[in-house]
């Protein structure tokens, strides 16, 4: 899979959307994008994936450039509880659960 | 949120001794995983299930045992634990293997004396 690159940390105000960036330059033609969270102690949380198309859901939006050699986690109104670990996975379809978590982003929503 | 239990919740017990951790769906998901959290490493994938008595090993399988006799159920077996294998232990699940939309459990916090 994949290697990964996100900023350490980002902060963000309560209400304003949060932005977090993902370089993922070597990713190949079958490999997805995930994005889970870790809130503190908790097991982490499945937000969103994609291929090449940007991609909404009830959480977050992915948009993802046209080289996919990045992409970006949208969360448009970030609340206090938003604050957690953010994962950027680059995984392709042939091994079971092999999801390679590196350190991510600690997202830290200020009110 | 996914029908996922991890008990039990935080186990302390002394080296040499065997633990087991269990993991029950109520999703009826095929796949089932365990991973361990540690500082430093990330959530590293200790095995993997991809029916009832069909498991696999994952990238730090040694030290463990896994059974599923049961959809919903999902064992891990450390068989004579060691401090090294002091760590939190999270379970998940997914319906499509490949797909890798995984639900986690709340994770077992075991610490080895």
């Amino acid at each position: 899979d994949a290697k990964t690159t996100q900023p350490p940390s980002m902060d963000c105000a309560e209400g304003r959307a949060a932005n977090l960036p993902c370089n993922h330059s070597t990713i190949s033609g079958n490999e997805y994008v995930y994005w889970y969270r870790q809130i503190h102690s908790q097991g982490p949380q499945y937000i969103i994936h994609g291929l090449k198309n940007n991609e909404t859901n009830e959480m977050a939006s992915l948009i993802i450039t046209e080289d996919r050699k990045s992409s970006t986690l949208i969360l448009p109104h970030a609340t206090l509880r938003d604050t957690a670990v953010y994962y950027c996975i680059v995984h392709g379809g042939t091994s079971y659960g092999k999801l390679t978590f590196g350190q991510g982003t600690i997202l830290t929503v200020h009110p | 949120d996914a029908g996922i239990t991890q008990s039990p919740r935080h186990k302390v017990t002394e080296t040499g001794t065997p633990v087991t951790l269990r993991c029950h769906q109520t999703e009826n998901h095929r796949y089932m995983y365990w991973y361990r959290q540690d500082p430093g490493h990330g959530l590293r994938l200790i095995h993997y299930s991809y029916g009832v008595k069909d498991t696999d090993k994952g990238e730090v399988s040694d030290g463990y045992s896994v059974s599923r006799s049961k959809t919903e159920d999902f064992l891990l077996t450390l068989e004579s634990a060691t401090s090294s294998q002091t760590s939190v232990y999270f379970c998940a699940i997914s319906e499509l293997g490949g797909n890798e939309k995984l639900f986690f459990g709340s994770g077992t916090q075991l610490s080895v004396l």
